[in-house]
């Protein structure tokens, strides 16, 4: 069965550090990887997916998110944080031998202070 | 122009009342969802439909029914209003049913049953 974890409920970080936000998945086939994000009363807008390729994937607003299949892993990190990057982050996987469902994780908060 | 659109935005009812939540997207997209998230931002898939034919009915109870007039169109209809049924309904679209595809967002309604 798929699923996947956010083991944060919430990053705190100064505005300009970096940051990350971490993701997990089990899979039995090849994993499917996104990230969405949903601010404040909004529906989830998609940052990025990796599907396969580079390990390294670039996404909207200068987030990248880096696949580890060793660790099965697929965190979310972006180099110097904005106060505006504040928002609700939601990993999501979906399984090359059952593709018709898209498992959202708990989801984490991320909040930048300035 | 907005991609996926949901009416209403809100909605308020009491309990044992019959509502329906309406979801268009222009994208031109085969597939569309609907999703519940719960106060605790939990985020869980209900149904899909892949050109007007359902793929997906998660243990959803049969008070909800989807109707799909057309692949831009995916209502939810739902019976009997419960307590536990207020949520915010996300609906969502996707360009084909394979798992590389990244999903829209509708902007939700927040469905309150009194």
């Amino acid at each position: 069965a798929q699923s996947v974890a956010q083991p944060e409920d919430q990053v705190n970080v100064a505005e300009g550090n970096p940051l990350t936000v971490k993701c997990t998945y089990s899979v039995s086939g090849n994993p499917y990887l996104f990230w969405y994000v949903q601010y404040p009363n909004r529906g989830l807008q998609f940052l990025l997916k990796y599907i396969t390729g580079d390990n390294l994937v670039k996404g909207s607003y200068g987030f990248e998110a880096e696949f580890n299949k060793s660790q099965t892993s697929f965190h979310l990190k972006k180099p110097s944080a904005l106060v505006s990057d504040s928002a609700l982050y939601f990993c999501a996987v979906r399984d090359s031998y059952y593709t018709d469902k898209l498992i959202f994780g708990t989801g984490t908060r991320l909040q930048v202070f300035p | 122009d907005t991609a996926v659109s949901q009416t209403p935005k809100y909605l308020v009812t009491q309990m044992g009342n019959d509502k329906s939540i309406k979801c268009e997207q222009n994208l031109g997209h085969d597939t569309m969802y609907w999703y519940k998230q719960d106060s605790k931002k939990f985020l869980k898939i209900m149904f899909s439909y892949n050109n007007k034919e359902l793929i997906i009915n998660e243990t959803v109870p049969n008070r909800f029914s989807p109707k799909s007039p057309d692949k831009a169109h995916l209502n939810l209809h739902i019976n009997s209003l419960e307590l536990g049924d207020s949520a915010v309904y996300f609906c969502a679209s996707s360009q084909e049913l394979a798992g590389h595809n990244e999903q829209f967002f509708g902007p939700g309604t927040r469905l309150t049953v009194l």
